[in-house]
């Protein structure tokens, strides 16, 4: 079984710094991993995926992770964050199966 | 934009009553899912289906139970609910194509239950 592991549970950063936001996983099996951002009274919608390929993975609003097999990571990074930024953001895994399992979230708050 | 719709947002309610979360998507997705989210933990799966007929537990065990008649349907419901159920309970969808998933879910806004 897959799981998920958020080293931070919150991120302050101030306006235009780069931000880094950790995730490990532990899989037995090949996996594809994900990022998602959630914002105030809202689901969670989509960041970056990786399914294969290229390990530097770039998504929406100027975010990118990388996929590091053997350190087992995906961590997600910006260089330069915006107020607008602010939000849970949610690393998961799942197998070919779509069983997904979600990390417990990062609390990303960006102060101008 | 995802095209998947839960009601209602939010809902207070008093222990003992029946309460059905509703959720609909119009993108002709297979797979279909409930979670249960609480503020600093992670996302809980507590039911899922491939299609229509097919309801399957998570890894959460939940009281509520689940039904699928509708490609595009997936309401919760909870018999009795109690202050215990309070949470915020997030619906999603997938594709499923033939066996293969293509990797993404999308997520409804969320209906936050209290249960008083």
């Amino acid at each position: 079984a897959q799981s998920v592991t958020q080293l931070d549970s919150q991120v302050p950063v101030f306006e235009e710094a780069p931000v880094e936001l950790r995730c490990n996983y532990s899989s037995s099996v090949s996996v594809y991993l994900f990022w998602y951002v959630q914002y105030p009274n809202q689901g969670l919608q989509l960041l970056l995926k990786y399914l294969s390929g290229s390990t530097l993975v770039k998504g929406i609003n100027g975010f990118e992770a990388e996929f590091n097999k053997s350190q087992t990571s995906f961590h997600l990074r910006k260089p330069s964050v915006h107020i607008s930024d602010t939000a849970e953001y949610f690393c998961a895994v799942s197998d070919y199966n779509n069983d997904m399992r979600f990390g417990a979230g990062t609390r990303l708050t960006v102060k101008p | 934009e995802a095209d998947i719709y839960q009601t209602p947002r939010y809902l207070v309610i008093g222990t003992g009553k029946k309460i059905t979360l509703e959720c609909s998507q119009t993108m002709g997705h297979d797979k279909m899912y409930w979670y249960q989210q609480d503020p600093g933990m992670e996302l809980h799966l507590i039911h899922y289906s491939y299609g229509v007929n097919s309801t399957e537990k998570g890894d959460l065990s939940s009281e509520s139970t689940v039904s699928r008649i509708r490609t595009e349907h997936f309401p919760l419901t909870l018999e009795s609910a109690r202050p215990s159920h309070t949470s915020q309970y997030l619906c999603a969808s997938s594709e499923y194509l033939g066996g293969l998933a293509t990797g993404e879910l999308f997520f409804g806004e969320g209906s936050r239950l209290t249960v008083l």
